[in-house]
């Protein structure tokens, strides 16, 4: 099972939005509507933003979104804050019931 | 609230054995879908491995199939990861996590390092 596409970077300024995208397959991403996203802080383990495309877990905040068409998923994060800055990871559950991620994005708040 | 410790991690030779343990607590009742994820240091998070709530149904990444053994103990609250053949590239801090059913994983524990190496 190969990894999912992420961009390895991007960056934004504080009050700007990001998009983060999540290329896969047929047989991953476009199979089903379970893509889920992660932040990851240095040092601290994941945390849950995204599940089902574009739910939010409760206490994520709405400035966190997701949306997906075919093979693609994305994470848009609106109104930047400095605490964003983090690694961000897509998930998808697979067509073989188990689960793949990509390979992260590093987002930088400049 | 769900807190997952998982320990076990530490240093095995390759070709070596460890098994990982996840304790968990704060769950109302058993049975939950639970998986196991890997990050090598400095790198990207791998799903490695899941159990059904009743622990009849497991699956594994193609990297640790054959190796690897996901397992759990309800009456303990416990799962665990019996990892055989140990690989340098099985070196990573190794989280576990309740599985939503459909692999969205939270919460997470604070992660366990294996290294593997002579």
């Amino acid at each position: 099972q190969s990894a999912l596409t992420q961009p390895r970077s991007v960056s934004g300024s504080p009050g700007q939005s990001v998009t983060i995208s999540c290329t896969g397959t047929s047989s991953d991403v476009g199979a089903y509507n379970y893509v889920s996203w992660y932040q990851q802080h240095p040092g601290k383990a994941p945390k849950l933003l995204i599940y089902d495309v574009n739910k939010r877990p409760s206490g994520v905040p709405d400035r966190f979104s997701g949306s997906k068409s075919g093979n693609t998923a994305s994470l848009t994060i609106s109104g930047l804050q400095a605490e964003d800055e983090a690694d961000y990871y897509c998930c998808s559950y697979t067509v073989s019931h188990t689960a793949v991620f990509g390979g992260g994005t590093q987002l930088t708040v400049l | 609230e769900v807190q997952l410790l998982e320990s076990g991690g530490g240093l095995a030779q390759p070709g070596g054995s460890l098994r990982l343990s996840c304790a968990a607590s704060g769950l109302v009742s058993g049975g939950y879908v639970m998986t196991w994820v890997r990050q090598t240091p400095g790198k990207g998070l791998e799903w490695v491995s899941v159990i059904s709530g009743n622990g009849d149904t497991t699956y594994y990444a193609d990297s640790v199939k054959g190796r690897f053994t996901i397992s759990r103990d309800s009456s303990k609250d416990t799962l665990y990861l019996q990892m055989n053949s140990l690989r340098a590239e099985d070196t990573a801090v190794y989280y576990c996590a309740k599985d939503g059913g459909t692999r969205r994983f939270d919460p997470w524990g604070q992660g366990t390092l294996v290294t593997v190496s002579s």
